[in-house]
């Protein structure tokens, strides 16, 4: 495996379920992000984890729960979602410090709140 | 705060036509700028990434140039094809490594 993976690819849930995305980045990086895109939105970041520290997007729901285990793997965690929670999640990942390196991101999940 | 502008949102040409789109931003205090190209439903692919302190970029039909004094990106591409039908986004990172977006250049090639 090369690059960012994300966990499943898509997802139907409904608004009292729980459950998780996953990311893994074989890139070696030493931070992680999540992302949300709506239609007709620009991309819009929710968690990010950079040196083992948690920087969040304070207008993000506590609904959603991020997880870094370790500096391969980030999880975020879903309960209680609303249809408006509908969308594309992307993870990424980058080497903090590095200007010649970029951000690499994931295929993305998919969601559907129903 | 970092605001991305892509113009125009969306464009179509007919296919061998050269592309150009076009991408600014408010502060010109970035680490670097990268260009990324997303298709229906799908993740971001890199496509090439401009240091603060570069120009510009080539990779095949590729070119992206750099202003950051008066806070501009172009992307070009040469003779497009069919396949160069995707969405475009433009991406700048600042010194605390954060990414703004743009809202991305809708392409259509037509055959």
């Amino acid at each position: 495996e090369t690059g960012v993976t994300q966990t499943p690819r898509h997802l139907v849930m409904g608004m009292t379920n729980k459950k998780s995305l996953k990311c893994e980045q074989h890139l070696g990086h030493n931070a992680m992000y999540w992302y949300k895109q709506s239609a007709k939105k620009p991309l819009e970041l929710m968690f990010v984890y950079s040196l083992e520290e948690r920087v969040e997007n304070n207008s993000v729901p506590s609904r959603f729960s991020p997880e870094c285990p370790n500096s391969s793997h980030l999880f975020l965690h879903l309960h209680t979602l609303q249809p408006e929670d509908s969308a594309l999640y992307l993870c990424a990942s980058s080497q903090i410090g590095q200007a010649g390196y970029g951000y690499t991101f994931g295929s993305g999940t998919r969601l559907t709140v129903v | 705060k970092q605001e991305v502008t892509q113009i125009p949102a969306a464009l179509s040409v007919p296919e061998g036509e050269n592309l150009v789109l076009n991408c600014s931003f408010t502060d010109s205090a970035i680490y670097n700028l990268q260009w990324f190209r997303q298709d229906p439903g799908k993740g971001l692919t890199s496509l090439l990434l401009i240091q603060s302190s570069q120009r510009e970029q080539t990779s095949g039909r590729l070119n992206a140039s750099l202003d950051k004094s008066s806070g501009r990106s172009t992307l070009y591409i040469a003779a497009s094809q069919p396949g160069d039908s995707a969405t475009y986004l433009c991406a700048v990172r600042d010194g605390n490594n954060r990414l703004a977006f743009g809202k991305g250049n809708q392409v259509v090639v037509i055959p």
